[in-house]
């Protein structure tokens, strides 16, 4: 059973860092594309980045290049994602998600962490 | 601007029909990029309702069936069931972000 486990979030001032981590089980992990999606409370979906299973492609919505990087360690299963100069706009609940083989559909989700920049 | 365009709600009684319609432009759905529906229960996470445009994962009924053609794409529910009210989310790829794309998401709510 795929399994995809999300940690990291929290509160953090406007301005500061905070790294998401999503722990991956139940598949095998560098054979396939990983994703960030985050919800702002009340909204809809909006897709935040993407990297190949290598780790050598990446790429970012316009919202958040430049200050988030997604990254993986395929020897720990996990999916990351470094966020810097966080805004109060970044205020969401951060999903990772596991893409389908030769598409980018995302198949599985894990349950969301809750980033809150507030001062 | 890359967009992909849902009607905020819909509405239905139960047993009836109802469409989701997703229009977007050349450089996603127009382009032949596949579309996916995600389903979202209150406090819940997305889950995949349609892949490539048409694909029922495992476990999904067939009442949930999706379609494509040029620029837009549609989800169709038959048997309209109490549980079925959610938001409903189209997803595709866009060329010019380098990047996946979603609809702005649809409420069903079954009357």
């Amino acid at each position: 059973e795929v399994q995809l486990l999300e940690s990291g979030g929290g509160l953090v001032q406007p301005g500061g860092s905070l790294r998401l981590s999503c722990a991956a089980s139940g598949f095998t992990f560098s054979s396939y594309a990983m994703n960030w999606v985050r919800q702002a409370p009340g909204k809809g979906l909006e897709w935040v980045s993407s990297i190949n299973g290598d780790g050598d492609n990446t790429y970012s919505a316009d919202s958040v290049k430049g200050r988030f990087t997604i990254s993986r360690d395929n020897s720990k299963t996990t999916l990351y994602l470094q966020m810097n100069s966080l805004r109060a706009a970044d205020t969401a609940v951060y999903y990772c998600a596991k893409e389908k083989k030769y598409s980018y559909g995302l198949e599985n989700w894990g349950q969301g962490t809750l980033v809150t920049v507030s001062s | 601007q890359s967009v992909l365009t849902q009607p905020p709600s819909v509405s239905g009684a139960p047993g009836q029909r109802v469409t989701i319609s997703c229009t977007g432009s050349s450089s996603n759905i127009g382009a032949g990029y596949d579309v996916h529906w995600y389903q979202q229960l209150p406090g819940t996470a997305p889950k995949l309702l349609i892949s490539d445009n048409r694909n029922r994962p495992s476990g999904v009924p067939d009442r949930f069936s999706g379609s494509k053609s040029g620029t837009s794409a549609s989800l169709a529910i038959t048997g309209l069931q109490a549980e079925d009210e959610a938001d409903y989310y189209c997803q595709s790829y866009d060329s010019s972000l380098s990047g996946s794309l979603f609809g702005g998401g649809t409420k069903l709510t079954v009357l």
